[in-house]
């Protein structure tokens, strides 16, 4: 079955370091992935976008790799700060009825210390 | 540019009772779509619409239904509720761009408690 997995555990940082989370899927060819921050009781907001062609893909202090061979990106945080703190969703497109739906993981949620 | 607009933000309904809850999309953008989010399932795709027409459902029971009117904005309903229907509902209006790649815009999500 199609899986998508994100680490469950929250990860712990101090300020100014590199957050690194990852997401990892099985039976998936997505043609896209996405990453999304969610903060409590608000709706994800779309970060940045990456293409089952592209490598990697930088945003300021956001960068995602894309390994298609290994079924898994990698999202970082370059000189995390407390504001940072925040679960981070990724999203496979998967092209379904003449559209691309965006299937989501559970989240990892990042805290960010000062 | 407004972002999208759901109505309303808390809602408290009684098992068996009927909710409808509305979304408006970011202005030109006509595909919608509604997502459920609970702690233990994470964020579930129930449906899509697009130009009045629903393109896709997911894997949720006939008492989830929604539609799509001409100005893009978009109704979801669940008949008959149950407990486990308590979650935060969350309407998504979607830019295409490039070769069908979509960026989906989230609204604030409606607050559903069932007791």
């Amino acid at each position: 079955s199609q899986k998508i997995e994100q680490n469950s555990e929250a990860l712990n940082i101090q300020e100014g370091k590199t957050a690194t989370l990852t997401c990892n899927y099985t039976n998936y060819s997505p043609a896209y992935l996405q990453w999304y921050r969610q903060d409590p009781g608000r709706g994800p907001v779309f970060l940045l976008l990456i293409r089952e062609n592209e490598k990697e893909k930088r945003k300021e202090r956001l960068k995602v790799t894309f390994d298609t061979t290994l079924k898994q990106s990698l999202f970082h945080i370059t000189a995390s700060q407390p504001a940072d703190s925040a679960t981070y969703l990724c999203a496979l497109d998967s092209a379904a009825g003449g559209s691309y739906i965006p299937t989501f993981g559970r989240g990892t949620s990042l805290i960010v210390h000062p | 540019k407004a972002g999208v607009t759901q109505t309303p933000r808390y809602l408290i309904k009684t098992r068996g009772q009927q909710v409808t809850l509305s979304c408006s999309p970011i202005s030109g953008h006509r595909s919608v779509s509604w997502y459920q989010q609970t702690p233990g399932q994470g964020l579930q795709f129930l449906f899509e619409y697009f130009s009045e027409t629903q393109r896709n459902k997911g894997n949720f029971p006939g008492r989830f239904s929604g539609r799509q009117f001409s100005n893009s904005r978009s109704e979801m309903n669940v008949s008959t509720l149950e407990l486990g229907d308590s979650a935060l509902y969350l309407c998504a209006s979607s830019a295409v761009f490039d070769r069908g790649a979509t960026e989906a815009f989230f609204g604030q999500g409606t607050r559903l408690t069932v007791v």
